[in-house]
């Protein structure tokens, strides 16, 4: 299977403690995507990377919240001093990159996210 | 920023009929604009996209049509089946990268 892969499919912990989560992108992709989704609404952005590069942040991104992308290849995802607001899915997404009009716009492709519960 | 609205929230249609789904976006610097079907505890499908240089797409059952000067955007699904049935989601983007989501609708085809 070559699709985006996330792990861990679950967490639960408790409130204040720190989650990480990890996403593969699919292999040929340079662009790689985190959104949240609570329970009942559409995926909403939360920060982006082209290659290695973190190129735009949401606000709904708190300082608790850090992305990484090392070697731009995989992404880490890491809550710091988790708070019930934070229980929802965690999805990333992948997709190609080409400069120019019309084709700087390329299908995102998403992973089965990991679904983190705060007790 | 941009904010898509999708309606309905929930369908209901019997197998065999046809089924619309609606999104209106605000920027109308947007240019592209993907669908996806999301089953319970997978992540979001993509079944059809469409760029803003182009009306309507169609892909065996699956259309999408997008009017530019009134910012709408509609799926089509012919011939419905039981395993239609999900949360579709219709997205817009402006700078080909940050996808904004509709609220979804909850798609039930019943047999």
């Amino acid at each position: 299977d070559t699709g985006v892969s996330q792990n861990p499919r679950h967490k639960i912990t408790k409130r204040g403690q720190n989650v990480t989560f990890r996403c593969d992108p699919i292999s040929e992709h340079n662009r790689l995507y985190w959104y949240r989704q609570t329970l009942g609404q559409g995926p909403e952005f939360l920060t982006y990377f082209q290659n290695e590069a973190q190129l735009e942040k949401s606000r709904l991104l708190s300082d608790r919240f850090s992305a990484e992308r090392p070697k731009g290849s995989f992404s880490t995802l890491e809550i710091q001093r988790t708070e019930q607001g934070d229980s929802a899915m965690y999805l990333c997404a992948s997709s190609s990159h080409y400069t120019g009009y019309p084709y700087s716009n390329q299908p995102q492709h998403f992973g089965d996210g990991t679904r983190l519960s705060i007790l | 920023g941009e904010n898509v609205e999708q309606h309905p929230s929930t369908l209901s249609v019997q197998e065999g009929d046809s089924a619309v789904i609606k999104c209106t976006y605000s920027d109308s610097a947007s240019n592209y604009f993907p669908w996806y079907k999301q089953e319970l505890g997978k992540g979001p499908q993509l079944i059809i996209d469409i760029r803003s240089n182009v009306g309507e797409k169609k892909d065996q059952r699956i259309a999408v049509t997008l009017n530019k000067t009134a910012k709408h955007f509609s799926l089509h699904i012919t011939e419905t089946q039981p395993e239609d049935s999900a949360v579709y989601f219709c997205a817009a983007s402006t700078r080909g990268n940050m996808l904004t989501f509709g609220g979804g609708t909850r798609l039930m085809v019943k047999p």
